[in-house]
């Protein structure tokens, strides 16, 4: 079936540090992949997304790019501030079908001064 | 306008209350949705209309009663809901449900409270 995995947080990290959630997926076909975000006491914020092989995703500082031979959607920053604390979930749209998005289990990402 | 609003922000009843959430998008946006999220997990999927018909029901109890009077208009009635049901309601809109390469705009969500 269609799945996405993400790694289990939370993610703690010092402001100007460099992160990366792991997103990995399995899908019939070829899916587009999300990042959205989710910042307390919000909803859920695209944060970028990619539709096809190669193809890179960037945001805010985010990027992410679709790995077809890993099947993986990492997403990375180089410098992650304070304000960048939040809920980030890594999403896949089946392809062909309804756009139901099918999303991982999210990981908490932590910043302190 | 870019935007999902969701009314109201906090929603607190009781277990014989019927209330409505609402959801309102002016995007042009033709698939509309309503998502539940508990603490600490992903929004899991409750409904989906496809230019106001309704598409997808995941198997969502009855006491949940959703309704799109028209494309820019997403209702969600509760009836005799459990505590087990306070939630995050969260709306979302896309430009057309079979277009998997289109995002979901989400709005801000309702907090619901069941006592």
């Amino acid at each position: 079936g269609n799945s996405v995995t993400q790694m289990e947080g939370p993610v703690t990290l010092s402001e100007e540090a460099f992160l990366t959630i792991n997103c990995t997926y399995t899908a019939t076909g070829y899916p587009s992949l999300f990042w959205y975000v989710q910042y307390p006491g919000e909803g859920l914020q695209l944060l970028l997304k990619a539709t096809k092989a190669d193809d890179k995703g960037s945001n805010k500082g985010f990027e992410a790019t679709y790995r077809k031979e890993t099947t993986s959607f990492h997403l990375e920053k180089g410098s992650v501030q304070v304000s960048d604390s939040a809920v980030y979930f890594c999403a896949l749209s089946r392809p062909y079908n309804t756009d139901k998005l099918i999303f991982g289990t999210g990981t908490r990402l932590q910043v302190f001064p | 306008d870019t935007e999902v609003t969701q009314t109201p922000k906090h929603l607190v009843m009781g277990m014989t209350n019927k209330k409505s959430l609402k959801c309102e998008q002016h995007m042009g946006h033709r698939a509309m949705y309503w998502y539940k999220q508990k603490a600490k997990k992903p929004p899991e999927l409750m409904f989906v209309y496809s230019y106001e018909k309704l598409s997808i029901n995941e198997s969502v109890p009855s006491r949940f009663s959703p309704e799109c009077p028209n494309s820019s208009l997403l209702n969600l009635h509760l009836h005799a809901l459990q505590p087990e049901d306070s939630a995050l309601y969260l709306c979302a809109s896309s430009q057309e449900e079979t277009l998997s390469y289109n995002e979901q705009f989400f709005g801000p969500g309702t907090r619901l409270t069941v006592l």
